[in-house]
């Protein structure tokens, strides 16, 4: 059984960089597609997609978000990262990270992490 | 920037059909999925290019997908159905999600 799990700060200061990594068990981040992809909720609102990532490195970025995203991602620990700079309280949601799979125009997001609160305040 | 529009809530009976919509801009040329949040749950596929359903996802959910318009339809609607659902598609190598729908069962 494919898991996801994020993790890091829940609590970030206004400016600074959020952080997060996601941790993938029951399968290789190298299988499949080799894309994963992170996805945010506001509370109370939709699901907005930030980015995702190939293992090759090479990665694709939300327009509205692509001056401050940095995703990568480590085959050798099975985990992704997400950086995200000059936060501000517009960046406050829960942070998910999941798995892509299907293939080129039809990529689907089939496994998905618990989700992760970030707050961004003072 | 593509967009894709949903409506703010649909109410169906129990055991009646319920039917979703997603529109966009020659949606039909793409591939539409669908996925089903429940509060305090991460979102679950209930539908991959545009009407195909994933292992263990029941027969009552289906899908569609043709000019501008993408339908989630969920046939015999169960109690157990109320919750967000979600449209998403592709714009070149950009995922774009609906605003989300939820649906009620009274």
């Amino acid at each position: 059984q494919v898991q996801l799990q994020e993790s890091g700060p829940g609590l970030v200061k206004p400016s600074q960089t959020l952080s997060l990594t996601c941790a993938v068990s029951g399968d290789s981040i190298n299988s499949h597609s080799n894309y994963w992809t992170w996805i945010r909720q506001p509370a109370g609102k939709g699901l907005e997609w930030i980015g995702r990532v190939h293992t090759s490195g090479s990665t694709s970025y939300n327009p509205s978000l692509k001056s401050r995203v940095t995703m990568s991602s480590d085959t050798s620990k099975n985990q992704l990262s997400l950086k995200l700079t000059s936060v501000t309280a517009a960046d406050t949601a829960v942070y998910y990270c999941a798995r892509v799979e299907g293939a080129n125009g039809w990529f689907y997001f089939d496994y998905w992490g618990q989700g992760i609160l970030v707050t961004v305040s003072s | 920037s593509y967009e894709l529009t949903q409506p703010p809530s649909v109410s169906v009976s129990p055991g009646q059909t319920a039917s979703i919509t997603c529109s966009g801009d020659k949606l039909g040329d793409k591939y539409a999925c669908w996925y089903q949040q429940k509060p305090g749950q991460s979102p679950m596929l209930v539908i991959y290019q545009d009407d195909k359903r994933p292992s263990g996802i029941p027969e009552r959910f289906s899908g569609s997908n043709s000019g501008n318009i993408a339908t989630l339809t969920i046939s015999g609607t169960q109690a157990m159905d109320e919750a967000d659902y979600y449209c998403q598609a592709w714009d070149d190598s950009t995922a774009v999600f609906g605003g989300g729908t939820k649906l009620t069962v009274l």
